[in-house]
C-alpha cells in the first residue's frame, strides 16, 4: 500500500517553463489538496478538490491550475513558472468526512531559476 | 484578516511536559487540527478538536476553547523523537485549511 505518492521528488526549472507536479493516492479518498511550504510561512493551500470533477481555490491559487479527472490523481500545473514559485509542494488527501485527517505525500522540492 | 499564531520555538528536556499554544482569527471555523513534521519529512496528523474540551491520544492531548479562539497541544513524557515542528491548522470550511507557521520543538537529553 503506497498511500499517496508525488513525482518528481525534486526539480530545477527555468523561469517561463511549464511544469506539472503529479500526485496519486490509493486510499479512495474523496478530497485532495495541494500545499506549498516556504521557510517561516508554514503550509499554504493552493487548490483543493472535494471529489472527482470538482476543484476549488485555496489561499494562494494564482499561477497554478489543477484538474481532477478521477478519484486517484490530482496534478498541479504551473503554466509559466516564476522564481517566487520556488518551494516544497505537498499533496494531501482525506476522506472528506468527520475528523478529515489529511494524509500527506513526501513532497516535491521545486526550484525555479 | 485570517491568522494563526503559535510560538516559533520551544525547548524542553526529555521526560518533561510541554504545551504549544495556538490562537486563531479566521473567517470560518470547523475545527482545529495539529500536525507533526520532522525535518525533511511530510506532515503527519496528530489530533483534531471540533468541540470545546480536551482530546487525549496517548502521550499527546489537544485542547480547544472556541470562545477564546484558542487551542493547545500538550506533549507528555517527552522523548528525543518528539523533536520536530508542530503546526496547528484551522478548517475554515470543509476543505479549506489555514495552517500556522509552526513551532519548532527541541527536546534536550
Amino acid at each position: 500500500i503506497a498511500g499517496i505518492t508525488q513525482a518528481p521528488t525534486s526539480q530545477i526549472l527555468a523561469a517561463g517553463r511549464r511544469m506539472t507536479l503529479r500526485c496519486t493516492q490509493d486510499m479512495r479518498h474523496n478530497a485532495m489538496y495541494w500545499y506549498r511550504q516556504d521557510l517561516g510561512l508554514g503550509l499554504r493551500l493552493i487548490h483543493y478538490s472535494n471529489t472527482a470533477g470538482t476543484t476549488g481555490k485555496g489561499e494562494v491559487p494564482d499561477g497554478y491550475s489543477v484538474s481532477r479527472a478521477n478519484t486517484d490523481d490530482f496534478p498541479l500545473t504551473l503554466a509559466s513558472a516564476v522564481p517566487s514559485q520556488t518551494s516544497v509542494y505537498f499533496c494531501a488527501s482525506s476522506s472528506g468526512t468527520g475528523v478529515n485527517e489529511q494524509f500527506f505525500g513526501p513532497g516535491t522540492r521545486l526550484t525555479v531559476l | 484578516g485570517q491568522s494563526l499564531e503559535q510560538p516559533s520555538e520551544v525547548t524542553a528536556v526529555e521526560g518533561a511536559i510541554v504545551q504549544i499554544n495556538c490562537t486563531y482569527q479566521t473567517s470560518g471555523f470547523y475545527g482545529l487540527s495539529w500536525y507533526q513534521q520532522h525535518d525533511g519529512g511530510a506532515p503527519t496528523f496528530l489530533s483534531y478538536n471540533a468541540l470545546d474540551g480536551l482530546e487525549e491520544t496517548g502521550r499527546f492531548s489537544s485542547f480547544l476553547s472556541r470562545s477564546d479562539s484558542y487551542g493547545y497541544l500538550l506533549l507528555q513524557e517527552l522523548q528525543m523523537k518528539d523533536s520536530a515542528s508542530y503546526f496547528c491548522a484551522v478548517a475554515e470550511g470543509t476543505y479549506k485549511y489555514i495552517f500556522g507557521t509552526g513551532t519548532r520543538l527541541k527536546v534536550l537529553a
